[in-house]
């Protein structure tokens, strides 16, 4: 049973305006959350994470919003550029899991010019 | 520049023979992990080393096994590989006691004849 859950496979912007990437997490146990940018043939590479005691987290054009009664975070991305075309991938972990992150599948994000 | 680095990038074996990936770290970080992902999924942890301590995932097949011989490196041994074990696999590490966040490589993929 999937943990954490990104349900759009994929999503398109156009530049300049706002993309808003979802993320559904069950685990109540989890407290820490954190997004990850993959470009082809390269690996994830950290983008931003949230703690458990916030609700929100800037940093830069990016911005993550984590809503724990629903069990949903966001990413935010304002402006959009094209170098954001991408796989965002959600992941989360806990005390519970020891520091193991739990991934979510990923969406393909496209920023089009 | 500090980093995670992963050999052979693209790795073709064939049915049931014996394969070794490789990853080696700058940061000198105390954990390492191994993570497979396949086509459109999550990346799944398959074990993880805190400095030479062995953590072995539930479901992590027996076919797969691991060795730190250093802090440095970290090998991933499949000893038969099958078909299903085409995928991508993902050497990350981190030093923080909660493992966030993680830093990757950017892969090997493995491809079975």
């Amino acid at each position: 049973d999937q943990q954490v859950k990104q349900n759009s496979p994929s999503l398109s912007v156009q530049e300049g305006r706002i993309s808003i990437l979802n993320c559904d997490y069950t685990n109540s146990m989890f407290d820490y959350f954190l997004w990850y940018k993959k470009y082809p043939a390269e690996g994830p590479t950290f983008l931003i994470s949230i703690s458990s005691i916030k609700d929100k987290n800037e940093d830069g054009r990016f911005t993550v919003f984590l809503n724990k009664s629903a069990k949903h975070l966001s990413l935010h991305i304002v402006p959009s550029q094209p170098g954001d075309s991408a796989v965002y991938f959600c992941a989360a972990t806990g005390v519970s899991e020891g520091g193991k992150l739990i991934f979510g599948q990923g969406t393909e994000l496209s920023v089009k010019p | 520049d500090a980093m995670v680095i992963q050999n052979p990038r693209y790795q073709v074996t064939q049915f049931g023979k014996p394969v070794t990936l490789s990853c080696s770290q700058t940061l000198n970080h105390n954990v390492m992990y191994w993570y497979q992902q396949k086509s459109s999924q999550a990346p799944k942890l398959l074990f993880h080393y805190y400095d030479k301590d062995f953590n072995n995932e539930a479901d992590t097949p027996d076919n797969f096994q691991s060795r730190r011989p250093n802090t440095s490196f970290c090998f991933l041994d499949i000893r038969s590989p099958g078909l299903g074990d085409a995928a991508m696999y993902l050497c990350a590490t981190s030093n923080r006691a909660d493992g966030q966040p993680q830093h990757f490589g950017d892969g090997t993929r493995l491809s079975i004849l």
